[in-house]
C-alpha cells in the first residue's frame, strides 16, 4: 500500500496568513494527489484533484503543486472558513490511502 | 442536484453485523463506482472498498477483505455497505461517496454524510 505522510500534523494560524501544508507519498504516484478539507461532524471536501486542479467551486485562494513524491497545497490568505483538518489522498492504485490529516487551528 | 443518502445510526453488540444503505440521486447511478470510507472517533480516513452498480463487481482493502459486503441494487439507485464480526474497533462513521466527472473519475466529488456505527456492548 501506499503511504502518506503529511506534515505538519498541527498548525496555528491567522487569519491572512498563507498556510502550506506538504504531502509525501512512500513511492511515485505521478500527480495522482488529491486534497480535502473536512469540518467536524462534516463529510470531506474535495478542493484539489491530479495535484493541481482546483475542484469547481473552491476559492482561488487554495493551490496545489508537485508530482512523484512530494505535494503542497497551499492556502494563500487564510480565511474564518479555513479553519479545518485537510487531508491528501493518493488515486494512483488500489487501495486508496489518505495522509493522517493536518489540523489547521486558529492562533 | 447530485445527493448520496445515507440510512441512519446504528448501535451493534461485539461480533454481530451491520449493514448500511446510500441512496443516489441526481446521476445515473449505473455511471460511476460507489466507495465507503470510514472514520473512527478523533482519527483519518480509511477506504474500505468500492462496488460498480453497473455490474455488482467489487474490490476490497485487505483489511476488510473477510467480513466486508458491498453491493448495489439497480431498482432503488441504493448502494450498501454490510460488515460483520463487528468489534468496537468499528466504532466509526461510515461515508459512501463517488467520483464523477467533475473530476478525473478518480477523486471523491460527491459525499454521503456519514453513519455513525456504535459497536458496544
Amino acid at each position: 500500500d501506499i503511504q502518506l505522510t503529511q506534515s505538519p500534523s498541527f498548525l496555528s494560524a491567522s487569519v491572512g496568513d498563507r498556510v502550506t501544508i506538504t504531502c509525501r507519498a512512500s513511492q511515485g504516484i505521478r500527480n495522482n494527489l488529491a486534497w480535502y478539507h473536512q469540518k467536524p461532524g462534516k463529510a470531506p471536501k474535495l478542493l484539489i484533484y491530479a495535484a493541481s486542479t482546483l475542484q469547481s467551486g473552491v476559492p482561488s485562494r487554495f493551490s496545489g503543486s508537485g508530482s512523484g513524491t512530494e505535494f503542497t497545497l497551499t492556502i494563500s490568505s487564510l480565511q474564518p472558513e479555513d479553519f479545518a483538518t485537510y487531508y491528501c489522498q493518493q488515486v494512483n492504485s488500489f487501495p486508496r490511502t489518505f495522509g493522517q490529516g493536518t489540523k489547521v487551528d486558529i492562533k | 442536484e447530485v445527493q448520496l443518502v445515507q440510512s441512519g445510526a446504528e448501535v451493534r453488540k461485539p461480533g454481530s453485523a451491520v449493514k448500511i444503505s446510500c441512496k443516489v440521486s441526481g446521476f445515473t447511478f449505473t455511471d460511476y463506482y460507489i466507495h465507503w470510507v470510514r472514520q473512527a472517533p478523533g482519527i483519518g480516513l480509511e477506504w474500505m472498498g468500492l462496488v460498480d452498480p453497473d455490474d455488482g463487481e467489487t474490490l476490497y482493502a485487505e483489511h476488510f477483505q473477510d467480513r466486508l459486503t458491498l453491493t448495489a441494487d439497480t431498482s432503488t439507485d441504493t448502494a450498501y455497505m454490510e460488515m460483520s464480526s463487528l468489534t468496537s474497533d468499528d466504532t466509526a462513521v461510515y461515508f459512501c461517496t463517488t467520483a464523477t466527472v467533475t473530476t478525473s473519475l478518480r477523486e471523491f466529488d460527491y459525499w454521503g454524510r456519514g453513519t455513525l456505527v456504535t459497536v458496544s456492548s
